[in-house]
């Protein structure tokens, strides 16, 4: 357990639908990053937040949103999904001072 | 723009053999690199790092080199196991907006026979 939690591990859904992915950062950890995995793809860094405010984008498509709650979780909305969104989407957080993430189990999302 | 390549998809290697993945980059301003490893269903985990001011660093049977004239990064596994059996990612870290993030490689899976 590496003390990132990710919710749900498996999403299926049909195209056109919005679906919530859920992430618990480490205790104590205040930076959260989400990344997309897609077929022979690396991890595509899409946005991050720290305590609460974004403070960097990749490339997250204007139908991908997050935010990250007082209590420190995030959540990654997507919308209008299409079957290219198809992906592992993976939520990473990091303390301050270290410079590794840690990365929960990632969230397995297939489009119908 | 891939400003962190790993241009082997895939490597197989012979138990107690070495492993060498490679990894190329682009941006001089990357400042610390990371390598990753992950299992099936399971998210990356952290194996090993070296900032940019060295040009090695050793773990046990874990060695990453870092050639900065030449942009490239390889990891050494010395003697592979088959519980090694991974894909393994490089990431860079670049400061944007005043905050770390890390630019990851596409990955390269590692098969270790037994």
């Amino acid at each position: 357990d590496s003390g990132v939690t990710q919710t749900p591990k498996h999403l299926i859904t049909a195209t056109g639908q919005r679906v919530t992915l859920r992430c618990s950062p480490r205790s104590g950890d205040l930076s959260v990053y989400w990344y997309q995995q897609s077929l022979d793809q690396g991890l595509q860094f899409l946005i991050q937040y720290y305590n609460g405010e974004e403070r960097a984008k990749g490339n997250i498509l204007e139908r991908f949103s997050a935010q990250q709650f007082p209590d420190l979780h995030s959540e990654l909305n997507l919308s209008s999904l299409e079957l290219g969104d198809s992906a592992l989407y993976f939520c990473a957080s990091r303390g301050g001072g270290t410079y590794g993430y840690t990365f929960g189990s990632g969230t397995r999302l297939t489009v119908v | 723009d891939q400003q962190v390549k790993q241009n082997s998809p895939s490597l197989s290697v012979q138990e107690g053999r070495i492993s060498i993945l490679n990894c190329d980059y682009t941006n001089s301003m990357f400042d610390y690199f990371l390598w990753y490893k992950k299992y099936p269903a399971e998210g990356p985990t952290f194996l090993i790092s070296i900032s940019s001011i060295k040009d090695k660093n050793e773990d046990g049977r874990f060695t990453v080199f870092l050639n900065k004239s030449a942009k490239h990064l390889s990891l050494h596994i010395v003697p592979s196991q088959p519980g090694d059996s991974a894909v393994y990612f490089c990431a860079a870290s670049v400061i944007t907006s005043g905050t770390y993030k890390y630019i990851f490689g596409t990955g390269t899976r590692l098969k270790v026979l037994a």
